[in-house]
C-alpha cells in the first residue's frame, strides 16, 4: 500500500489477556518506530527497528511488552496479560533512514482498550 | 524528560487569525520538525527545518529555529476551520538513538 497500516484499528480485551498489534511499513522504508499515546497526551516512544541492526527497546514500559520485525518488513507489538493502564493509542511509523535525517509516516494507529 | 515541550497546551482564535505556537528542546539537535495530528488520526509531518536555518515557509506555514535558545515557534497564518487539531514539535538527538522525541503538543481550535 501508500501508506502505514495499521491492524486492528480497534481492540477491545480483557485485563489479562495477550494481544498482537500488527504494522506494515512503507515499502522500502528501513526505520519503524512504535510509538504509545494516551488519551490527550504526547507520544511516548516504545521501540526502533533500523535495518538489521539490534533494535533500541529503551521504551518499552515492562517486560510484558515485546516487539518484533520480521524480513525488515512487517512488525508486530505484543503485550501479554495486559492491564487497564495499557489503555492507549499505538501508533506505528516508518521512515527512509530513521528520525535524525528524516521525516516519519505515521498510521491511523490501533485503538486498544482493556476492560 | 521530554525532548521538545510545546506551548500554549491549548490555543483557540477565530478564523482569519494567526496562530502561534512554541517548542523548547533540551539537547542539540540537527533539525526540528512538526507534525499536525487530526482528532483520532495518525500524525502526518508539516515541516523539517535544519540546525543551520533560521526560518522556513510552506505555504500558510511559517517555522523559525533559535538554537541558542533551543527554541522553534510554528505560524499559521490565515487559519481555517481545517487547521483545527494537535501540533507537536520533535527532535531526534543529535547523538545516540535516532528516535524522534515528542512534546505534548498544543491543541489548537479554529472557531468559525
Amino acid at each position: 500500500g501508500a501508506g502505514v497500516s495499521q491492524s486492528p484499528s480497534n481492540k477491545v480485551t480483557e485485563k489479562g489477556k495477550d494481544v498482537e498489534l500488527r504494522c506494515d511499513p512503507i515499502s522500502g522504508h528501513t526505520a519503524l518506530y512504535w510509538y504509545r499515546q494516551s488519551l490527550g497526551q504526547g507520544l511516548e516512544f516504545l521501540i526502533y527497528f533500523q535495518g538489521n541492526s539490534a533494535p533500541d527497546k529503551s521504551g518499552l514500559p515492562s517486560d510484558r511488552f515485546s516487539a518484533e520485525r520480521t524480513g525488515g518488513s512487517v512488525s508486530t507489538l505484543t503485550i501479554q496479560r495486559t492491564q487497564q493502564e495499557d489503555s492507549a493509542v499505538y501508533l506505528c511509523a516508518s521512515s527512509m533512514a530513521g528520525g535524525r535525517t528524516g521525516e516519519l509516516f505515521f498510521g491511523e494507529g490501533s485503538r486498544l482498550t482493556v476492560l | 524528560s521530554q525532548q521538545g515541550e510545546e506551548d500554549p497546551q491549548a490555543l483557540s482564535i477565530q478564523e482569519g487569525e494567526n496562530a502561534t505556537m512554541n517548542c523548547s528542546y533540551k539537547t542539540s539537535i540537527n533539525n526540528l520538525q512538526w507534525y499536525r495530528q487530526n482528532s483520532g488520526r495518525g500524525l502526518v509531518h508539516l515541516i523539517l527545518i535544519r540546525s543551520n536555518e533560521r526560518e522556513k515557509h510552506s505555504g500558510r506555514l511559517r517555522v523559525t529555529l533559535d538554537t541558542s535558545k533551543k527554541s522553534s515557534s510554528l505560524l499559521i497564518t490565515a487559519s481555517r476551520a481545517a487547521d483545527t487539531a494537535s501540533y507537536f514539535c520533535a527532535t531526534p538527538p543529535l547523538e545516540g538513538a535516532q528516535k524522534l522525541v515528542f512534546g505534548q503538543g498544543t491543541r489548537l481550535t479554529i472557531n468559525p
